[in-house]
Parts: C-alpha cells; sequence; structure tokens
C-alpha cells in the first residue's frame, strides 16, 4: 500500500517570507512521481510542481520549488516571496506506472499581508 | 494545456432521485480517469477508476451499485449517483490521464457540488 502523509494541517506566513511544507510517503517502488497541488477556494485544483523520482534534480517552478529526499522518503515543498494569492490548501499527491493518484490529508496555508 | 470539463458544476436535487455528473477531456484522449469524492476541509478520496471500454474499478467501500460509472470513449466518463440520500451531498472531482504525455500527468475537472435535500 502507498500513504501519503502531510503532518502540518494548518501553516501560516508573513507576505514575501518563505514556508515549507512537509510531505512523506511511503512506497516500496523504485519509479513513480511525486506531486504538489494547489486548491483555492474556488476548489479548482492546481498543479503546482511535480517531480519524478528517478531524477535525483530537485524540481523547481518560479517561486515553488521542493526538497526531494528518495531515501527518507520525503518531498517538501518551499514556497519563496510569498502572495496573498497563494493562500490555499495544499496538497501532496503520488503515483506509480499506470496507477491512480493519492493525496495527502493536506495542509492549509494562509499568507498574512 | 490540456483541459477537462465537469459538468454540471452544481446540482441540487431530492433525495430518491438519480444524478448524472460527465468529466471530459477537450483536447487530449483519456483511456484512464479517476473520480474522487471531497469533503468539507478533507482530502480527495478516490472512489473509482474508469478505463474506456471496461468496467470501472471501485475502491473498498464504495457501492458499485449507488455509483455507476460509464467510460464509453475516449473522451467522456459519467459518474451517477443512483437513488441519492443527503449522506451523498459532497464535492465530486474527476480527473483524466493524457496517455500520449511523456511520464504521468493528470488533469482535473473544476469540480461538482451536489447537494441532496
Amino acid at each position: 500500500a502507498q500513504t501519503v502523509t502531510q503532518s502540518q494541517p494548518e501553516m501560516s506566513v508573513q507576505e514575501a517570507e518563505t514556508v515549507t511544507l512537509s510531505c512523506t510517503y511511503d512506497t516500496s517502488e523504485s519509479n513513480y512521481y511525486l506531486f504538489w497541488y494547489k486548491q483555492p477556494p474556488s476548489r479548482q485544483m492546481i498543479l503546482v510542481i511535480r517531480q519524478e523520482a528517478y531524477k535525483q534534480q530537485n524540481a523547481t517552478e518560479n517561486r515553488f520549488s521542493v526538497n526531494f529526499q528518495k531515501a527518507a522518503k520525503s518531498f517538501s515543498l518551499k514556497i519563496s516571496d510569498s502572495q496573498l494569492g497563494d493562500t490555499a490548501m495544499y496538497f501532496c499527491a503520488f503515483i506509480r506506472n499506470n496507477n491512480d493518484m493519492r493525496f495527502g490529508a493536506g495542509t492549509r496555508l494562509t499568507v498574512k499581508p | 494545456g490540456a483541459v477537462v470539463s465537469q459538468h454540471p458544476s452544481r446540482v441540487i436535487c431530492k433525495s430518491g432521485t438519480s444524478v448524472k455528473i460527465e468529466c471530459r477531456s477537450l483536447d487530449f484522449q483519456a483511456t484512464t480517469m479517476f473520480w474522487y469524492r471531497q469533503f468539507p476541509k478533507q482530502s480527495l478520496m478516490l472512489m473509482a477508476t474508469s478505463n474506456e471500454g471496461s468496467k470501472a474499478t471501485y475502491e473498498q467501500g464504495v457501492e458499485k451499485d449507488k455509483f455507476l460509472i460509464n467510460h464509453a470513449s475516449l473522451t467522456l466518463s459519467t459518474l451517477t449517483v443512483t437513488s441519492a440520500h443527503p449522506e451523498d451531498s459532497s464535492f465530486y472531482i474527476c480527473s483524466a490521464r493524457d496517455i500520449t504525455s511523456v511520464g504521468e500527468k493528470l488533469f482535473f475537472g473544476s469540480g461538482t457540488q451536489l447537494s441532496v435535500l
């Protein structure tokens, strides 16, 4: 079985500062994909960043980057220069070849002005 | 980017009636679509995996006779909530896998809020 754990139900950060959201996962597979999704109040799922497990280099998308530690099965998301529009639920997700996507419980991030 | 259209976005129905939710991939073919359910302030829980031309695979605890899934074409999957009851009220989201993409890529619909009176 594969599980995704997000241990921070809620986080807050001041505008323009940096915040890190934690995620750990459990799998016996060697090849898989990890994702961070943002879900704003509209509830549309928005892909923030994606990491392929066979790539050692951490993925980066503008202000968003990950710290992927494969041996530790850790996949944290760093948001730099936080903006008010970053306020949302953030879900860590896991998928392996031809299988469904599983989500963590989510972290509610609030960016304060 | 790839677009998944989900309709309706919101539906209110009486207890005992059936409701159909459509999920369409607009600019790509999707052999596999997934249906999720999300309760307020909770995560997305996978209900079933829908494969084009074959029977859906349901997660443990999900009643297949209550949540009917049909995936008749490479661009359309439907979820029908039969004989809906108030406890079926929830937010339902579909996602589709782009078979032509390199690596795993899923695209999500905008969701359907179902309210059963």
